[in-house]
């Protein structure tokens, strides 16, 4: 079975410092990875994602998540945090055999920068 | 983000009305999905829908009835809900449904609230 765990649901971090959201995953098969941020009112749209290619993947916005095999991790990271980056992350895993489009989302970690 | 729209933003009902949800993907897509988001939960699947045709129906109460007419449009039909149905109704869509890697593309969502 798969299942993904955010293993913060509240992450506050001042203006300017490092960002650090932990996901770990759980799945049969290598899987592809992603994470979503959804601001206020407004729909999930996707920073990155992770397809098998390169184990550190750039997104948007200066975010970068690294897909470690051995510790079924996909941290998001980002090195200086901007007032704008305050929103609800989801980390997601899409199964690789026998897809039917279901993705599993973690609880989300709401991320809170500090002036 | 319009790439896929949803009306209306919000919406309040009664239990005892009939209302609909309207989604619409400008991207060329051949798959699209509803997706329920309540507070303190994970988002759940409710519906997938590939070339116009149900492939996923999670367990939804049928008081919740889907329909996509084509794959540009697919509606959410509303009757006789509950207050614990109230929620913000997310809807998505993605090339294909049988694509672990594909991103699945989300609209700003409807806040349905159920007096």
């Amino acid at each position: 079975a798969q299942s993904v765990t955010q293993l913060d649901s509240h992450v506050s971090v001042s203006e300017g410092t490092p960002v650090l959201l932990r996901c770990n995953y759980s799945s049969s098969y290598s899987p592809s990875l992603f994470w979503y941020v959804q601001h206020p009112n407004k729909g999930l749209q996707l920073l990155l994602k992770y397809t098998s290619a390169a184990t550190l993947v750039k997104g948007i916005n200066g975010f970068e998540a690294e897909f470690k095999k051995s510790e079924t991790s996909f941290h998001l990271t980002k090195p200086s945090a901007h007032m704008s980056d305050a929103a609800e992350y989801f980390c997601v895993v899409s199964p690789r055999a026998g897809n039917t489009g279901k993705l599993i989302f973690g609880q989300g970690t709401t991320l809170q920068v500090k002036p | 983000e319009t790439g896929v729209t949803q009306t209306p933003r919000h919406l309040v009902m009664g239990m005892t009305n009939k209302k609909s949800l309207k989604c619409e993907q400008h991207l060329g897509h051949n798959a699209m999905y509803w997706y329920k988001q309540s507070a303190k939960k994970p988002l759940e699947l409710m519906f997938v829908y590939n070339f116009k045709e149900q492939t996923e129906n999670n367990s939804v109460p049928s008081r919740f009835s889907p329909e996509c007419p084509n794959s540009s449009h697919l509606f959410l039909h509303l009757h006789t809900l509950q207050p614990e149905d109230s929620a913000l109704y997310l809807c998505a869509s993605s090339q294909d449904v049988d694509s672990s890697t594909d991103t699945q593309y989300f609209g700003p969502g409807t806040r349905l609230t159920v007096l």
